[in-house]
């Protein structure tokens, strides 16, 4: 069965803390993604990575960086939390650098509360 | 730029109606399209996607979706709707980056609820 597992499923941080999203999937994939979703915006892309120490921004990278320094292994760090970054945040993996048309599978999703 | 519109942010029906959700997208690249389904407190889950072929895609849960070229459309029905089908659903389009990546585009979403 394939898996991508988040670290946590809730998480509270204060203003200013530096916070790490973890997120491992164990099906080989060459993509990994991050999004945030707030309601009625959707899932927005905040970056992606098509392969080991490879990362592309996606819709709202700013506030946000990313590490991938393992294959299965794709972090999402937030250098300085900001209450405006208070959302569920979403890892996602797809198979394959340049199919278009690979599904991505969806961690659980992290629920973040910066206060 | 891609996007994806979803009519309807809450759709209500009765259990056993039909269920239609409404996609529509424009695309600047061939068009492989997607919906997904989240659970409350769940990661999004595949229904279905279209890539090339047969335009009508069945997907899992009774759902299928017909992709539409003339309309731009790739709408999610279900001839009878189950109170288990009630969760929010994401209809999303393949993108291709300034990189040269394909990402996907997802729609805002439309919940749906099912009412005894």
């Amino acid at each position: 069965d394939v898996k991508v597992t988040q670290s946590s499923r809730y998480l509270v941080k204060r203003t200013g803390e530096k916070v790490f999203l973890e997120c491992v999937q164990d099906m080989d994939h060459e993509n990994m993604f991050w999004y945030r979703q707030d309601p009625g915006l959707g899932l927005r892309l905040i970056y992606f990575s098509y392969d080991v120490k490879m990362k592309e921004k996606g819709d709202i990278p700013e506030g946000y960086s990313v590490s991938r320094e393992k294959k299965e292994r794709f972090s999402l760090i937030l250098e300085s939390a900001s209450t405006n970054q208070t959302s569920m945040y979403l890892c996602a993996s797809s198979r394959g650098q340049s199919s278009s048309y690979n599904e991505q599978f969806f961690g659980p999703g992290t629920r973040l509360t910066v206060l | 730029a891609q996007s994806v519109t979803q009519l309807g942010s809450h759709v209500s029906v009765s259990e056993g109606a039909l269920v239609l959700l409404r996609c529509n997208y424009s695309s600047s690249v061939p068009p492989y399209l997607f919906w997904y389904v989240q659970y409350p407190n769940q990661g999004l889950q595949l229904l279905l996607k279209y890539t090339t072929g047969a335009t009508l895609v069945k997907g899992i849960n009774g759902f299928e979706a017909e992709f539409k070229k003339s309309e731009t459309s790739f709408h999610l029905t279900k001839p009878s709707a189950h109170m288990s089908d009630a969760a929010e659903y994401f209809c999303a389009v393949t993108s291709l980056s300034g990189a040269g990546s394909y990402q996907l585009t997802f729609g805002k979403g439309t919940k749906l609820s099912v009412i005894p």
